[in-house]
């Protein structure tokens, strides 16, 4: 059983570009949720794709935006990068959406932006 | 909307005392509550989990916390460290039956700085 891995783990970009970061889930997980970290803060919940569609979505702009494959795989972009998207970002792969099944973490991708 | 406070942002301690790091939870629905662990440079790791049932609960690691719905408290304890606990700890909530279920609210973490 292979854990969620996601790619790449270190990017740097400039201001102004587009980014995606990438998760592959669990095996067997349906439901991936994306986490922003912040230096020194705990992780926000960005969005959540349970089955290939949204299911809900925290406090970020539009130029945030995700996509769940069929093998449940999942993209992050974000467009028009700003200094402050600087952060980890994190995948957490789950069974289900309810909660109650336990979300499994990547390593993260560290994102700078200069 | 639900809120978590972690009411220390660093707690120093010696091998082998005990430690507790507090936690403290806002929501208007029921919760779950969970302990996560984050080792330098890694994702995060669930060390205990609190859906329903004994608000006692106890997760990996030797590591324990208590459910007080009255207190709207998930404090977690440790009897005896290690220097291997040094991390960041992070309190964490999900709701059920409502428009949030399954997303996790963060709370800032606490430090746990184990000294030899």
């Amino acid at each position: 059983e292979t854990g969620v891995t996601q790619s790449p783990t270190h990017l740097i970009k400039t201001r102004g570009q587009q980014v995606t970061l990438r998760c592959s889930s669990q095996s067997g997980h349906n439901t991936v949720s994306w986490y922003q970290q912040a230096l020194g803060q705990g992780p926000q919940f960005i969005f959540q794709y349970y089955r290939e569609e949204e299911n809900g979505r925290g406090n970020f702009p539009p130029r945030f935006s995700g996509l769940q494959f069929p093998n449940y795989s999942s993209e992050l972009n974000v467009n028009a990068l700003e200094l402050d998207d600087s952060a980890l970002y994190l995948c957490a792969s789950s069974l289900g959406s309810g909660g109650n099944t336990e979300a499994f973490f990547g390593q993260g991708t560290r994102l700078t932006v200069v | 909307a639900q809120s978590v406070t972690q009411l220390d942002s660093q707690v120093p301690v010696f091998e082998e005392a005990p430690v507790e790091l507090r936690c403290n939870y806002s929501s208007s629905v029921s919760v779950y509550l969970f302990w996560y662990v984050q080792y330098p440079n890694q994702g995060l790791q669930l060390l205990l989990k609190y859906l329903s049932g004994s608000t006692l609960v106890k997760g990996i690691n030797g590591f324990e916390a208590e459910f007080n719905k009255s207190q709207t408290s998930f404090h977690l304890r440790k009897p005896s460290v290690h220097i291997s606990d040094t991390a960041e700890y992070f309190c964490a909530v999900t709701t059920y039956g409502s428009s949030n279920t399954g997303k996790l609210i963060f709370g800032q973490g606490t430090t746990l700085q184990v000294k030899p």
